[in-house]
């Protein structure tokens, strides 16, 4: 089946710095990734849809410029956190969709524990 | 808008007792209907998906049921183990594919 991956899973970061999640799609090609934050006994919040080449589309309330998107090759997309603040502090799990399991699907990645002090 | 919603929010049974989890949604229009478990600290594990034509799926003690015209679907496990604590999710598509999710309920198996 489709396996995706985050690295790193867990991360922990001074205020004011930025830090780089990647999610991967290993034995498929994902033309389109999307980022979900989760907080805390909360569900998912879709961030932004990502397609390989193109520029991402951000949800409503999402700053493009803090929450960097790339989706550079059919297997990687990376969200960067710019100049992260405790309140970014957040669960944040990535799903790719597409190549020879179609676009009905998305499977997730395990997701990365962020933490800013 | 696409509302998903969840009841009850947490769910504590004995072990051997079959479970229901209720999911609603605002909008009957769905293509699909997904189910998903995720355990502490971790990613989502996918669990059914039931296309919009069907009227249940089933995958072992699991089986979901979907009533796209009241806007409904129930999730039973039966039997219920230790191992099935976690908490489930569901989720239907938006037009372009972007998953609304409910927030989920929280199941506690005791043994």
């Amino acid at each position: 089946g489709a396996v995706v991956s985050q690295h790193p899973s867990r991360v922990i970061c001074k205020s004011g710095t930025s830090v780089k999640i990647e999610c991967r799609s290993l034995d498929f090609q994902a033309t389109t990734m999307f980022w979900y934050r989760q907080f805390p006994k909360q569900s998912l919040m879709l961030m932004a849809t990502s397609n390989e080449g193109s520029k991402a589309t951000y949800e409503q309330g999402v700053e493009k410029d803090k929450f960097l998107i790339n989706h550079a090759s059919l297997t990687l997309s990376t969200l960067t956190v710019t100049s992260a603040h405790p309140e970014d502090s957040s669960f944040y799990i990535c799903s790719a969709s597409g190549g020879v399991y179609g676009t009905d699907t998305q499977y997730f990645g395990p997701g990365t524990r962020l933490t800013v002090l | 808008k696409q509302e998903v919603t969840q009841i009850p929010a947490a769910l504590s049974v004995p072990e051997g007792e079959n479970l229901v989890l209720n999911c609603s949604f605002t909008d009957s229009a769905i293509y699909n209907l997904q189910w998903f478990r995720q355990d502490p600290g971790k990613g989502l594990t996918s669990l059914l998906l039931i296309q919009s034509s069907q009227r249940e799926q089933t995958s072992g003690r699991l089986n979901a049921s979907l009533d796209k015209s009241s806007g409904r679907s129930t999730l039973y496990i039966a039997a219920s183990q230790p191992g099935d604590s976690a908490t489930y999710l569901c989720a239907v598509p938006l037009n372009d594919y972007k998953l609304s999710f409910g927030a989920g309920t929280t199941v506690t198996v005791r043994a």
